[in-house]
């Protein structure tokens, strides 16, 4: 079983439409939640971050994170076809031996239609 | 400021062959990290370098390593290639960080990776 599990979908959405991406995980002992977008032919990019549990708004987007239920989501508000891209999730945990590393959720396809 | 850049960005080899990636991190990012992207696996973790130290090591086999030069430049090298190594490698930068805790997460800049074809 995967450390993190996330819908490859692909997801297609009407422009304007609220889209909700999730991931689920099993190592308790992660601590940084990321989202990551990446766009066809690009190195992703870093879109939120969340350390511990908790909401996080920025914009058209909001993170969120249930560690009671190792679950996090991202909620992309008025979809714009420029949200067309994969989505990432990512967590981390800091360890004194190793540092942290990342460790990624298979990515969910997302296409906006205008 | 420039971004992470990596060369080539396209790459075909055969099997058997052996390939080095390079990575030029942001320039003050002192530890650089290596990703296999595929379609099936996703992203997953190969190596971390810091101060040319191999800090932290995935779950490859030995066929992949890198290394770490003292400009925080970074190569990766995989050899006797397999089909099954095909894949985009994505190298991100970073500042280095000394402990956790609230605050202490240190943002991963990727650069466009290297799309490798084993044929």
């Amino acid at each position: 079983q995967k450390e993190v599990e996330q819908d490859p979908g692909p997801l297609s959405v009407p422009e304007g439409a609220i889209v909700s991406l999730n991931c689920t995980y099993s190592n308790s002992a992660f601590q940084y939640f990321m989202w990551y977008r990446q766009y066809s032919r690009k190195g992703p990019e870093l879109l939120m971050y969340t350390y511990s549990s908790g909401n996080k708004e920025d914009g058209r987007f909001t993170a969120q994170v249930d560690k009671s239920s190792k679950y996090i989501s991202l909620f992309i508000r008025d979809s714009q076809p420029s949200d067309s891209a994969t989505y990432l999730c990512a967590m981390s945990a800091w360890e004194e031996t190793s540092g942290s590393r990342l460790t990624f959720g298979e990515g969910t396809q997302l296409t906006v239609n205008p | 400021k420039a971004g992470v850049t990596q060369t080539p960005r396209y790459l075909i080899k055969t099997r058997g062959q052996q390939v080095t990636l390079s990575c030029s991190p942001i320039s003050g990012h002192r530890s650089v990290s290596w990703y296999q992207q595929t379609p099936g696996q996703g992203l997953q973790f190969l190596f971390e370098y810091f101060s040319e130290t191999q800090r932290n090591k995935g779950n490859f086999p030995g066929r992949f390593s890198g290394r770490q030069f003292s400009n925080s430049r970074s190569e990766m090298n995989v050899s006797t290639l397999e089909l099954g190594d095909s894949a985009l490698y994505l190298c991100a930068s970073s500042h280095y960080i000394t402990s956790g805790g609230f605050g202490s997460y240190n943002e991963q800049f990727f650069g466009p990776g290297t799309r490798l074809t084993v044929l």
